[in-house]
């Protein structure tokens, strides 16, 4: 009965590939979003999602494309991995302007 | 835009001591307050959020926070900490209208209580 779901937890890989990042809801909101947390903790928002629609778009380099296959998906693809790009990721979803719930996370490890 | 700080980077307590973590927004609208929790290696979870109404709001395993407007303040307070209490600890902030509606979070507060 998990709310919010994300694959794979972890995700070790080079420089340069392209890898993705999924997450589920069955929760039954019609927003999701995908947050960035850097090795010190700090949280910021990448994008969100309303019906499949994108409603937040925030300065990320376009490497990163969000999609949202249906309003129960919103997957991350990310291309030519870099260094930086090391960090947990995470996916919330919420009803429209309510409270927003986590999954449990995707450490991605760019060696 | 919203921003929000965080004022204690960390806070070392003995177990039975009283909490009082600050958080701090700045943004000209009406505002949904959040504190969420971090337990090392796990997800975010929602300890209590303040939309509208009495504006001392009480969560889960005790905590409680106080949204004071002309302060812009919503710092969590809990009386009696324990060990089971280390972790992480974000405000956030988002718009209460509007079409976007991304949470703003505070640098985070790391919590060490002590047995």
């Amino acid at each position: 009965d998990t709310a919010v779901s994300q694959t794979p937890k972890y995700l070790v890989t080079q420089m340069g590939n392209d890898k993705s990042i999924k997450c589920e809801q069955n929760l039954g909101h019609d927003t999701m979003y995908w947050y960035k947390q850097d090795s010190k903790k700090f949280l910021k928002i990448m994008f969100s999602y309303n019906n499949k629609e994108l409603i937040i778009n925030e300065t990320v380099p376009n490497r990163f494309s969000p999609k949202s296959p249906d309003k129960a998906h919103l997957n991350l693809h990310i291309n030519s991995l870099e260094l930086g790009d090391s960090a947990v990721y995470f996916c919330a979803s919420s009803p429209f302007g309510g409270t927003q719930y986590f999954g449990p996370g995707t450490r991605l490890t760019v060696l | 835009a919203q921003s929000v700080s965080q004022h204690n980077h960390h806070v070392i307590l003995s177990e039975a001591a009283s909490l009082e973590l600050g958080c701090n927004y700045s943004y000209g609208g009406t505002v949904n307050l959040f504190w969420y929790v971090q337990y090392p290696g796990q997800h975010l979870q929602l300890l209590l959020k303040y939309f509208s109404g009495d504006p001392l709001v009480k969560g889960i395993k005790g905590f409680e926070a106080e949204f004071i407007k002309s302060k812009f303040s919503f710092n969590l307070r809990k009386p009696s900490v324990q060990w089971s209490d280390t972790a992480e600890y974000f405000c956030a902030v988002n718009a209460a209208s509007g079409s976007a509606r991304q949470l703003t979070f505070g640098s985070g507060t790391q919590l060490t209580v002590l047995p």
